[in-house]
């Protein structure tokens, strides 16, 4: 049974404190995708990859946050130094796209709800 | 203006009824247009997706799109109390490279 794993699930941090988020796409899928999801602003892109290269961070605060992707099974990311308003659900997906053209299906990971205090 | 628009809701319908989604949307380039499902505290999940003016159906979902006027809709037949959830409007093509969503609207099918 093919899933997204993202760790951890929960994560409860102190302002100014580093955060990691690790996600592990679907074996085989070429893109990947980072979301951030409020009650306020909904389902926003932070960051996109295809075939291991970012392709599109412009939704990502670029002095505090980070995404990468060490190898085909793992895709990080970072929050240092974490403040209380990033506080959110952060979504993983994976997906295949064989062309470099926008759409096709995604499938969400569990997210990891993260609580800055 | 949003790039794309869901009615909020919350939406409620009684079992069995039709409950009819609606997104409306800004740009003309769009393309690919997605229904998404989110119970709550879950990941959403893809329930259908359309790219051809009309309509699409499968099992009892059937997705709708009117690309002269920018209107994409899902509506669910015979609804369940399990279809209570938010519903995602998504999109791409044209200035979205790729998955703009919606706010979601919020429905609920009371017993």
């Amino acid at each position: 049974d093919a899933r997204v794993t993202q760790t951890p699930r929960h994560k409860v941090t102190e302002m100014g404190q580093e955060v990691t988020m690790r996600c592990q796409p679907i074996l085989g899928h070429n893109t990947v995708f980072w979301y951030r999801q409020t009650m306020m602003q909904g389902l926003e892109l932070l960051a996109y990859f295809r075939n291991r290269a970012p392709l599109d961070d412009s939704g990502m605060p670029k002095d505090r946050f980070s995404a990468e992707m060490p190898d085909a099974t793992l895709a990080t990311l970072k929050i240092q130094p974490s403040e209380p308003r990033d506080s959110a659900v952060y979504f993983c997906a994976s997906g295949f796209n064989p062309l470099a053209e926008p759409g096709g299906e995604q499938f969400f990971g569990p997210g990891t709800r993260l609580t800055v205090l | 203006q949003k790039e794309v628009e869901q009615n909020s809701g919350p939406l409620s319908v009684p079992e069995g009824a039709i409950a009819s989604l609606n997104c409306t949307y800004s740009d003309r380039g769009s393309q690919s247009f997605f229904w998404y499902r989110q119970y709550s505290g879950k990941s959403p999940e893809l329930i259908m997706f359309i790219y051809s003016n009309g309509d699409k159906e499968d099992g009892r979902f059937t997705a709708q799109l009117n690309k002269a006027s920018q209107y994409v809709s899902l509506l669910i037949r015979d609804s369940q109390p399990s279809d209570s959830a938010t519903y995602l409007c998504a999109l791409t093509g044209g200035s979205a490279r790729q998955l703009t969503f919606g706010s979601g609207t919020q429905l609920t099918v009371l017993p």
